[in-house]
């Protein structure tokens, strides 16, 4: 299995400033990775696919780098609606997640 | 515009079956374009995939998790469902079903979620 590890676990800023989320694969995923946004009672939603590709509807401050094992997903400029846990995930051998980031 | 429903029990005792079905509206359960998936959600466990269902009834399951996973799909219905056997305590969840397409292999809709508490 492969095992993703996010940090920082929680991460504290303030609306307008820019977020780094960090996503690494215990072995080389490629490109296939995903990010997702998930806000209290809620599904999570994706955001963004084949690790800088932005899902259909999401915001341009939202972007998404990375290959191999060490991915990055930025918010450019954060927006009060944009705190909440975000999520990493992997399709290259069966689909596992990270464990997530709280943005606060 | 896609919308997917979990149902099923909320509470199951320890060994029993745990059975969960997915209605898909919206939409096409059985369109060559998308698999339909369940993942579960627990603060000690995180995200957990548990299976996929093909709208022809192929299937594919979590490795660690597929003695006690069984997926089928109901197309005359608009259904798929889950039963997960043998369940303890450590199963209970909040239980998602999914659709991915068949390209991208992402979960791009998702339902609202059923919580599963296993407790006697």
């Amino acid at each position: 299995e492969i095992g993703l590890t996010q940090s920082p676990a929680t991460l504290s800023l303030s609306p307008g400033e820019r977020a780094t989320l960090s996503c690494r694969a215990s072995q080389s995923v490629g490109a296939y990775l995903a990010w997702y946004q998930q806000k209290p009672g809620q599904a999570p939603r994706l955001l963004i696919f084949d690790a800088s590709k932005r899902a259909t509807g999401i915001p341009a401050r939202f972007s998404g780098s990375g290959s191999g094992t060490d991915f990055t997903l930025t918010i450019s400029s954060l927006e009060p609606e944009d705190f909440a846990v975000y999520f990493c995930q992997q399709r290259s051998h069966w689909y596992t997640f990270g464990q997530g980031t709280k943005l606060e | 515009q896609l919308q997917l429903q979990e149902s099923g029990p909320g509470l199951v005792k320890p060994s029993e079956t745990l059975s969960l079905t997915c209605t898909v509206s919206g939409g096409s359960i059985s369109s060559s374009n998308y698999y339909w998936d369940w993942i579960r959600q627990s603060p000690g466990r995180g995200l957990e995939w548990l299976g996929t269902v093909y709208y022809t009834g192929g299937t594919y399951y979590n490795p660690s998790l597929s003695s006690r996973v069984t997926m089928s799909v109901d197309t005359s219905k608009s259904q798929f469902s889950l039963k997960l056997g043998s369940v303890t305590a450590a199963d209970t969840a909040v239980y998602y079903c999914a659709r991915h397409p068949f390209t991208s292999h992402y979960f791009d809709s998702w339902g609202r979620g059923s919580l599963v508490t296993v407790s006697s």
